[in-house]
């Protein structure tokens, strides 16, 4: 079956200490895109990716660092400079055909930093 | 720049009872309009969508119009059953070329009580 995953679900850290999150789809998707989510705040995108070898910042990138070597996999690490890492994060892909606008979505990793 | 806002929860109904849930969206030119959910721990799912004026998104008993003239996209369900109880995330796609991001409202969170 096609899809996205990630891992782990759950993930603790100590403070100041990088740590990075895996996510990997099989469904030849171009684009790729990292989210985090915290209460009452819907989702804020971190990083994207429309193809590989290329990314850009996005609303949050403070923090973060991504890189996107294999089409299938865009691994976001969290670094020490990231002032409140503990959050949902999520990643999505697409395709990035003309009339394709849906974001797949993977199951998440939860984040605790100690 | 894009914008999406959604009526803020937690909403709580009894099960049967008809859903509203409010949305509406800044944005220029002609963007694509997205009603995703979010069940307890896991990632979001594409509920429905429209890409144009006066089309209707519907599944699973949902349904949703694109309203370009109050620029509103408001969920609704006739009926509501316990297994609807997740958060609900109106989202937009710009129209802009190479416009590959989402812009998310805040989430409303839906309880339904037996």
């Amino acid at each position: 079956d096609g899809g996205i995953t990630q891992s782990p679900k759950y993930l603790f850290r100590k403070e100041g200490q990088n740590v990075t999150l895996s996510c990997e789809q099989n469904l030849n998707h171009d684009a790729m895109y990292w989210y985090r989510q915290d209460p009452g705040q819907g989702l804020r995108l971190i990083y994207y990716s429309q193809i590989v070898n290329d990314f850009q910042k996005g609303d949050i990138a403070e923090g973060y660092s991504v890189s996107r070597e294999k089409k299938e996999s865009f691994p976001l690490t969290v670094t020490s400079a990231q002032k409140n890492p503990t959050a949902f994060y999520l990643c999505a892909s697409k395709d990035t055909g003309r009339d394709v606008n849906e974001q797949f979505f993977g199951p998440g990793t939860r984040l605790t930093v100690l | 720049g894009d914008s999406v806002t959604q009526m803020e929860g937690p909403v709580t109904l009894s099960e049967e009872a008809f859903l509203t849930i409010n949305c509406t969206y800044t944005a220029t030119g002609y963007p694509s309009l997205f009603w995703y959910v979010q069940y307890p721990g896991e990632g979001l799912q594409l509920l429905l969508k429209a890409t144009k004026a006066d089309d209707k998104g519907s599944n699973k008993g949902f349904e949703a119009t694109y309203r370009k003239e109050t620029t509103s996209f408001h969920l609704e369900k006739g009926s509501v059953q316990v297994s609807d109880s997740a958060v609900y995330f109106c989202a937009l796609r710009s129209s802009g070329a190479g416009s590959y991001q989402l812009t998310f409202g805040k989430g409303t969170k839906l309880s339904v009580i037996p």
